[in-house]
Parts: C-alpha cells; structure tokens; sequence
C-alpha cells in the first residue's frame, strides 16, 4: 500500500534560519511526487513535481530534491510569508492515478 | 483564467440529512478529484474522474459517498444520512491530466451538528 510519511510535523525558525523539511514514501513504481503548501482556510497550491530520484526544482527560497526513498523540501533565508502547511503527495504507477497524501508539515517563520 | 470553483464554501446540516457539494472545475481539465481533509490532517482521496473513463471510487469511505461529474464540466458530491464523523473540509481539485500536479478549490467546509 503506498504510503507518505512527513516529518517533523511542525517546524518553528526564526526569519532567515534555513531548513529541510522531509517526505519519506512507499510506493509501488513513482508516477510522480508533489509538494504543495496550504495556507490556513485554502486550499492546497502546486508547488513542485518530482518524477525520478536525483531530480531538484527551485522555486524562489524553496528547493525540492527527491531519492528513492524520500523527498526533501529545503527553505533557504524563509521570511514570515513562507509559513504555511507544507503537503506531499505521490501517485504510483500501480493505483491508477490515486494520489496520497502525507499529513503536512506546519512551519512557523517568525520575523 | 478563473480557477476551481466549490459551492456551498459552508454547509451546516443536522445529522441524517442528505447534502450536494459542488465543483466547477477550470475549462479544459479531464482529471478532477475529491478529497477530505478533517482538522489538522493531511488529504484523504475519495475518488477520481478521467475524461469518460470509469471513474476510481475506491477511497470513498462507505456507501453513502457518491458523486457525478458529466463529461469534463461540474462535479457533484453527494453525502446521504450525514453523520457526525463526515464534518470536514472537502476539496476539489482539477488537472489537465491524470499524472500531472492538480490546482485546488477554497473547499466546502461540513459541519454535521
């Protein structure tokens, strides 16, 4: 069954203090591998896909990387704005296009 | 361009009741999918819809679960006999394909009083 797994499940950093959150999966062959981040009352907001291990995609202070196992999503210098619940996702190539969830992890920026 | 749309945005119903949740999905998306997300939890799938394929209802939670969606426009969902345990915030989301990253309504937040 697959399954995602976040860690830790909240994260408190002090404005500019960088950080990785962490995605570990189990999957039966990775059609692809998503983060997202959800702002309190909204819906979740694509971020990055990661289709094979090795991959990395950046995105203004967010850089995702991915390994057969796990999935990273590295904050560098965070501002206050980049708090939010921080999602990961997977669909593998054995659940149709069935996509799991991880719980999320929480991150706290204070300035 | 307009982005996934959910109606009602609050639904409060008393236990038993039967309820219709909406989606609108953005134009041009085969895939749409529906979720449930209760307080402080990750997403749980429901189920998934691909063009005029079948759709996958296999994270629907029982057999009060069900939902529509005709060709590639409107989704309904549709909660018969509420109970308590059905309160949550439900969420849409549509994707121009199956395997790629999908966009997100505001949801529909359920209370079942």
């Amino acid at each position: 069954e697959d399954q995602v797994t976040q860690s830790p499940e909240a994260l408190r950093l002090q404005e500019g203090e960088s950080s990785s959150l962490n995605c570990s999966y189990t999957v039966s062959g990775l059609r692809g591998l998503f983060w997202y981040r959800q702002d309190p009352g909204k819906g979740p907001e694509f971020l990055f896909t990661l289709y094979s291990a090795g991959e990395e995609k950046e995105k203004e202070r967010l850089k995702a990387t991915l390994t057969k196992k796990e999935s990273f999503l590295h904050i560098t210098a965070p501002k206050p704005e980049d708090s939010a619940t921080y999602l990961c996702a997977v669909q593998g190539h054995t659940g149709g296009f069935k996509t799991i969830f991880g719980a999320g992890t929480r991150l706290f920026v204070k300035a | 361009g307009a982005g996934v749309s959910q109606s009602p945005s609050n639904k409060v119903t008393e236990k038993g009741k039967d309820v219709e949740l909406r989606c609108d999905p953005i134009s041009g998306h085969t895939a749409l999918y529906w979720y449930r997300q209760r307080l402080g939890q990750g997403l749980e799938f429901l189920i998934y819809f691909q063009g005029n394929s079948a759709p996958d209802k296999s994270g629907l939670p029982s057999d009060r679960f069900s939902a529509e969606r005709t060709g590639e426009s409107v989704s309904t969902l549709t909660i018969q006999r509420t109970q308590q345990e059905d309160s949550a915030v439900y969420l849409c989301a549509s994707s121009p394909s199956g395997p790629l990253e999908q966009y997100f309504g505001p949801g529909t937040r359920l209370t079942v009083t």
